[in-house]
C-alpha cells in the first residue's frame, strides 16, 4: 500500500530558528515529491522535485530529494512568525494519483 | 482569472441526505482531483480524473460518486450523508505541469 509518512507531526520554535522538515515514502511507480504550505485555507505549492540531489531553494526555504532512501526534506532557516502554518508532503504516482501525508504543524513563537 | 472554484463553502447536512459538491476550473487543465481534510490531518484522495469521460478512486472513495463530463467541471456526489463525512473538502486541478491549484474548499458537517 503506498504511503507518506511525515515527521515530525509538530514543532514549535522561536523566531530566528532553522528547521528540518522530514518527509518519508513508499509509493510504486514514483514521479514526483511535492511540498505544499496551508495556513487555515486551502495548500499552495512550494516545491517540486523529481530528482535526486538537486535542491530547489526558494528564499528561506530549500527542500532536496533522496530517491534511494525515498525521503526528502524540507528546511527554513531563520523562521518567522509568518512560516507558521501546516507543510504537507506529497508524491505523485504514474497515472497522475497523489497521496499526501499527514502534514507537519509549525509553530514559530515571536 | 477565476482558478478552480468550488460551492458551496458551507453546508449543514442531515444523516442519509444527498448532496452535490461543485467544483469547475477555467484553465482547461485536464487533471482534477478531489480531497478531504479531517482536523488535524493531511489530505485524503477521494476520486481524481485524467481527463472528460475518465475518473479514478482514490483512497477513500466509499460513500462518494463522481463524473467528468467536460473538462470544465468534477462535481462529487454524496448519497446518504454519514457523521464520518463531516470534514473539509478541496477540489484541485492540474495542468501538464505538476502544480496543483486549489479551490477553497467547502465545509461540510453532516449531523
Amino acid at each position: 500500500e503506498d504511503k507518506v509518512v511525515q515527521s515530525p507531526l509538530s514543532l514549535v520554535v522561536h523566531e530566528g530558528d532553522t528547521v528540518t522538515l522530514n518527509c518519508s515514502y513508499e509509493v510504486t511507480n514514483f514521479r514526483s515529491l511535492l511540498w505544499y504550505k496551508q495556513e487555515k485555507k486551502a495548500p499552495t505549492f512550494l516545491f517540486m522535485l523529481t530528482s535526486s540531489g538537486i535542491e530547489k531553494k526558494s528564499g528561506r526555504l530549500s527542500s532536496i530529494l533522496d530517491k534511494k532512501e525515498l525521503f526528502s526534506i524540507l528546511n527554513i532557516t531563520a523562521t518567522q512568525t509568518g512560516d507558521s502554518a501546516i507543510y504537507l508532503c506529497a508524491v505523485e504516482r504514474g497515472g497522475g494519483k497523489l497521496i499526501f501525508g499527514q502534514g507537519t504543524e509549525l509553530s514559530v513563537k515571536p | 482569472n477565476a482558478g478552480v472554484t468550488q460551492t458551496p463553502k458551507f453546508r449543514i447536512l442531515k444523516i442519509g441526505q444527498s448532496m452535490t459538491l461543485q467544483c469547475t476550473q477555467d484553465m482547461n487543465h485536464n487533471y482534477m482531483y478531489w480531497y478531504r481534510q479531517d482536523p488535524g490531518m493531511g489530505l485524503k484522495l477521494i476520486y481524481y480524473s485524467v481527463g472528460a469521460g475518465i475518473t479514478d478512486k482514490g483512497e477513500v472513495p466509499n460513500g462518494y460518486n463522481v463524473s467528468r463530463s467536460t473538462t470544465e467541471d468534477f462535481p462529487l456526489r454524496l448519497e446518504l450523508a454519514a457523521p464520518s463525512q463531516t470534514s473539509v473538502y478541496f477540489c484541485a486541478s492540474r495542468g501538464e505541469g505538476y502544480e496543483q491549484y486549489f479551490g477553497p474548499g467547502t465545509r461540510l458537517t453532516v449531523t
